[in-house]
């Protein structure tokens, strides 16, 4: 059974750095492409970018370019979301979800993750 | 990037009835080359991450009760929840993989009328 768990919620100061970590059981990451969408209080969720494990490439849209960093690290089964120079409007959760296909990040998500709340304040 | 818009925003239903949800995309979404659309649809309950329902417009997720369906095609597509349940409340989104980065519809709010 697919489970994403992610890491816990975090407080963090404007212009400093977030990370967040989803770890993968019940199947390697190489099998499939992941994402991450965040969804600020009351609103709908957001596509940031994702990462296909099987190909080393990763995607991030235009408006977090610069600022994103998406990451898998094979050996414990993990994907990462960094995000720097932060304020005030990051301040949302962050979900890390599971693309059906292995080859492409821009897909239907089958799997996610509980969420991780960042608040920039 | 093209736009997904959802209607209504909110839209409450008697238990028993029938809960229609639009979503309408700024450009077609139809893959020409395998007849596909692009089109997904998940709920949403407080506190929990979105759950995939329908993909490819009307192609229900395993395990998704048979009273939800999809439809539509091109850039018009729809959300239907026949004999509404109590368990049915939730946001409802709709989004697009085609093209750009994908993106989902502002939401529509279900509830209990």
């Amino acid at each position: 059974q697919v489970q994403l768990v992610q890491s816990g919620a975090e407080v963090k100061k404007p212009g400093s750095s977030v990370k967040v970590s989803c770890k993968a059981s019940g199947g390697a990451l190489k099998t499939h492409a992941f994402v991450w969408v965040r969804q600020a209080p009351g609103q709908g969720p957001e596509w940031m970018g994702g990462i296909i494990p099987m190909y080393g490439r990763v995607t991030y849209a235009q408006r977090f370019q610069g600022r994103v960093a998406i990451a898998a690290d094979e050996y414990t089964n993990t994907v990462s979301l960094e995000l720097a120079s932060l304020r005030s409007e990051d301040t949302a959760t962050y979900f890390c979800a599971r693309s059906r296909s292995s080859a492409t990040t821009s897909h239907f998500y089958d799997h996610w993750g509980q969420g991780t709340l960042v608040i920039v304040s | 990037e093209i736009v997904m818009t959802q209607s209504p925003d909110s839209l409450g239903v008697s238990l028993g009835e029938r809960a229609s949800i639009n979503c309408k995309s700024s450009q077609s979404i139809l893959d020409t080359s395998n007849g596909q659309n692009n089109l997904t649809w998940y709920q949403q309950k407080p506190g929990q991450p979105p759950k995939l329902l329908i993909y490819w417009a009307s192609t229900r997720e395993s395990g998704v009760p048979d009273r939800f369906s999809g439809s539509g095609s091109g850039t018009d597509f729809t959300l239907s929840i026949s004999d509404l349940q109590a368990e049915d409340v939730a946001i409802y989104y709709c989004q697009h993989h085609f093209g750009g980065p994908p993106t989902f519809g502002q939401g529509t709010r279900l509830e209990i009328k």
